[in-house]
């Protein structure tokens, strides 16, 4: 019954790969996001879908795509990773405004 | 530029001490206001929120008043335990589709 569900919990691998990060929210929300969290807990918004539309996409590298076949679901693809982009990535999402739900985090390590 | 000013830490207390952490936003208009608290290894949940002016959000012994004047949200709980140590983050909604975080600021209650 989880809300916000986010896929893998850990994830390494080696500079240069292409990897996918998935989320998905049962909650019948309009709109999804994708964060990233440093080693430092800054937190930091990366994109902001509605209804499977961009609405925001911060200064983020282009390698970062975010997919949104379905409103339910916020695919993260990442190119040729970096040591960088080691992080904890956080999905969620939210209606109208209101407060976000949050998924468990993926926390990512690239060697 | 960065709209939710929060008070760097980390914090540490001793186990039934008066917490204060402070933060401050910047915006037009009235946003809704948040308390997310994240706790270790976890991902982050809502504690409180306050969506007008004058209203006073409260959660597990944890308040926030929603002060225009000021432009403030400060996060207080008269007496905490070794269980409330995590990382809390202040938030303002920004339209419909967007949460802007603050830093965060660590807690940590020793016994």
């Amino acid at each position: 019954d989880t809300a916000v569900s986010q896929t893998p919990k850990y994830l390494v691998t080696q500079m240069g790969n292409d990897k996918s990060i998935k989320c998905e929210q049962n909650l019948g929300h309009d709109t999804m996001y994708w964060y990233k969290q440093d080693s430092k807990k800054f937190l930091k918004i990366m994109f902001s879908y509605n209804n499977k539309e961009l609405i925001i996409n911060e200064t983020v590298p282009n390698r970062f795509s975010p997919k949104s076949p379905d409103k339910a679901h916020l695919n993260l693809h990442i190119n040729s990773l970096e040591l960088g982009d080691s992080a904890v990535y956080f999905c969620a999402s939210s209606q109208q405004g209101l407060a976000a739900f949050f998924g468990q985090g993926t926390r990512l390590t690239v060697v | 530029g960065n709209s939710v000013t929060q008070m760097e830490g980390p914090v540490t207390l001793s186990e039934e001490a008066f917490l204060t952490i402070n933060c401050t936003y910047t915006a037009t208009g009235y946003p809704s206001l948040f308390w997310y608290v994240q706790y270790p290894g976890e991902g982050l949940q809502l504690l409180l929120k306050a969506t007008k002016a004058d209203d006073k959000g409260s959660n597990k012994g944890f308040e926030a008043t929603y002060r225009k004047e000021t432009t403030s949200f400060h996060l207080e709980k008269g007496s905490v335990q070794v269980s409330d140590s995590a990382v809390y983050f202040c938030a303002r909604g920004a339209g419909a589709n967007n949460l802007f975080f603050g830093t965060g600021t660590r807690l940590t209650v020793i016994p």
